[in-house]
Order: structure tokens, then C-alpha cells, then sequence
């Protein structure tokens, strides 16, 4: 089955805190961990990633935290825009056939960000 | 805009059908995917082509068969598809830093907007 999970389907938020999405994985061979947002009717598109020899990685208005002690991921927004209403999914590099690498993603967040 | 446009947006088809969904990226990278999203269940890769060969195939039915022309071009053709394959299904494609058959994700896809397809 899928190893790569989310704690909460929904967050909502005001506008101007700030959010932290959680993720949860099982595969403790995992090295390299990926967000996107996908807003209503349109793709996934990449947020920011980070690889297991980090515990922390910053992007404009984002922050990926690793806990790789406890397998958890997740995704903080600063100061949480209207825009930013969407929903989020982890996703983990894994080994697929033939020595090959595939992307694994979680069931997604729902952010919802009110005014 | 993202580079990569799908279509159509959206099909509806009866499960004695025979469509094609198509999918055409303009960044100039040399991995493309098929990706199925249900509601309420995590993306789920179908197919993955890197430089035109396929290296991946995630147990998909037969009734779902890719052809990959060349590098920016992906088809998905559906025939005698059943109700439960009702899905958006999105392409994605990215560059690898590799050629040849085994794929090293970056892990940053671009992805289409989908194509909304109800089997009725």
C-alpha cells in the first residue's frame, strides 16, 4: 500500500496566520520528499522539496520541516493568502521497476483560507 | 501556464467507446507520465515514458494503452472502459537527467490541468 499519508483532509485558516500541513510516512528508506498544491481545476504544481540529510528547508513564504526520527513531514505557510486556499499533497521518491524512480502521493490537505 | 496542455478538458464516454486522451508538453523534457486522480484516494501513476520508451507500468488494465510518438507527445487510448475508471486524469512531464530506461526523478513534474472523464 501507499506509505505516505496525511494526518488531517481539511485546515482552515484566517487569512494572515499561518499553516502547517502534516504528513506522515512509513518508509524509513525514504530519502527525498516533495509538496505540491493544486488548486480547483487545475494540476499539481511543486511547492518546494527536501532531501533526508536535511531537517529544514525555507522557500518564499514556505518552510519544509523533516523529522526523520518520527517519519514526519510538513509544510508551514507564513502569513496564509486567499491564493494559497488549495489542496496540498506530500509525495516521496521511491524505487520503482526496473531501477527507475516514481513519485508516491499522499490523499492531499484541503487548506482552506478565510477571509 | 504550466507548458503542458491536455485534451480534451473534458470526455464523457459509454463503455462500448473507443477515445484517445492526448497530452503535448512544450518545455522540452524528456520524461512524460500519466497520472489517474480519484476523489478521496492518493494520485496514482499509470504510465511513465523516458526518451520515448516506457519504463514503467504500474499494473494498469488493458482497456488503458499509452503510445508515446516522441518526446513531446502523450496519448492515453480508452476502450471498454467501466464506470469506476471515471477520473481526472492528469500528464506531467519532466526533465531527467538521465537517458535510457532507468529514470532518476528530480521529482519536480509539471503537470497539465487533466482531462475530466466520465464513463457512463
Amino acid at each position: 500500500g501507499e506509505s505516505v499519508g496525511l494526518h488531517l483532509p481539511t485546515l482552515s485558516v484566517q487569512e494572515g496566520d499561518n499553516s502547517i500541513i502534516n504528513c506522515a510516512y512509513s518508509n524509513s528508506a525514504s530519502d527525498y520528499f516533495i509538496w505540491y498544491k493544486q488548486e480547483s481545476g487545475k494540476g499539481p504544481q511543486f511547492i518546494i522539496d527536501i532531501r533526508s540529510n536535511m531537517d529544514k528547508r525555507q522557500g518564499q513564504r514556505v518552510t519544509v520541516l523533516l523529522n526523520k526520527t518520527v517519519k514526519h513531514l510538513s509544510l508551514q505557510i507564513a502569513a496564509t493568502q486567499p491564493g494559497d486556499s488549495a489542496v496540498y499533497f506530500c509525495a516521496e521518491n521511491k524505487e520503482g521497476q526496473g531501477g527507475s524512480e516514481k513519485l508516491v502521493f499522499g490523499k492531499g490537505t484541503k487548506l482552506t483560507v478565510n477571509p | 501556464e504550466t507548458g503542458v496542455t491536455q485534451t480534451p478538458r473534458h470526455l464523457v464516454m459509454g463503455m462500448t467507446n473507443k477515445k484517445s486522451l492526448k497530452c503535448e508538453q512544450h518545455l522540452g523534457h524528456n520524461a512524460m507520465y500519466w497520472y489517474k486522480q480519484s476523489a478521496k484516494k492518493p494520485l496514482e501513476l499509470m504510465f511513465v515514458y523516458n526518451f520515448k520508451e516506457q519504463t514503467e507500468n504500474n499494473s494498469v488494465p488493458s482497456r488503458f494503452s499509452p503510445e508515446c510518438p516522441n518526446s513531446s507527445h502523450l496519448f492515453l487510448h480508452l476502450h471498454t472502459l467501466q464506470p469506476e475508471d471515471s477520473a481526472l486524469y492528469l500528464c506531467a512531464s519532466s526533465q531527467e537527467p538521465h537517458a535510457g530506461l532507468v529514470l532518476k526523478s528530480t521529482g519536480e513534474l509539471f503537470f497539465g490541468e487533466g482531462s475530466r472523464l466520465t464513463v457512463l
